[in-house]
């Protein structure tokens, strides 16, 4: 069975400082990972995903993520943190089967 | 390129009526989903289709129908409202189901008294 699992559910950071926000996943073959981004009011907005190509991997905006099999890993990173950065962020597992099963967010404050 | 398409919007609904959201995508997708999203809960899948006339339930699909008669468009319907329906909802598709992204509309919100 797949699940995912965000370890926070709210992050805070300086403008200008690391950003990491934590996904944890189980799934029982190779699974395909994303992480999207959820502004106020909006849809959902891919950021980068992960299909068994390269484990570090880069998205837009400056994000990127570091598949991690053993530790059932997929965190997201950015070096430095933006005011417009601000929103929800959503990590995303699936494998065969047509479906994809959601973490239920991590919500990103930037601080001036 | 609209891309996915949601209408309507907004939607105040009293208990026990029934409408249709409306979702179409217009890049030749043959994976269609709806979605719920409710507070500390993410999105969780209510029906899916891997092409015109196919559907399958998710993880939530009660009180919801859904049909794809062509490519382009995948409604949902809800057959009598319920207060427990109050959600926001999303439509989403993708070229190829589980290894290609999903591709999101704007959201519907549904209130329901």
């Amino acid at each position: 069975a797949q699940s995912v699992t965000q370890l926070d559910s709210h992050v805070s950071v300086s403008e200008g400082t690391p950003v990491l926000l934590r996904c944890n996943y189980s799934s029982s073959y190779s699974p395909s990972l994303f992480w999207y981004v959820q502004h106020p009011n909006k849809g959902l907005q891919l950021l980068l995903k992960y299909t068994s190509a390269a484990t570090l991997v880069k998205g837009i905006n400056g994000f990127e993520a570091e598949f991690k099999k053993s530790e059932t890993s997929f965190h997201l990173t950015k070096p430095s943190a933006h005011m417009s950065d601000a929103a929800e962020y959503f990590c995303v597992v699936s494998e065969s089967g047509n479906q994809f099963y959601f973490g239920t967010g991590t919500s990103l404050t930037v601080i001036p | 390129n609209a891309g996915v398409t949601q209408t309507p919007k907004f939607q105040v609904l009293k208990t026990g009526q029934s409408m249709t959201l409306q979702c179409a995508q217009d890049m030749n997708h043959e994976y269609m989903s709806w979605y719920r999203q409710d507070p500390g809960m993410g999105l969780r899948l209510i029906h899916y289709s891997v092409g015109a006339g196919i559907t399958d339930q998710g993880e939530v699909p009660n009180g919801y129908n859904v049909s794809r008669s062509t490519t382009e468009d995948f409604p949902l319907r809800l057959l009598s409202a319920a207060p427990s329906q109050t959600s926001v909802y999303f439509c989403a598709s993708s070229y190829a189901g589980f290894n290609s992204p999903l591709h999101f509309g704007n959201g519907t919100r549904l209130t329901v008294t």
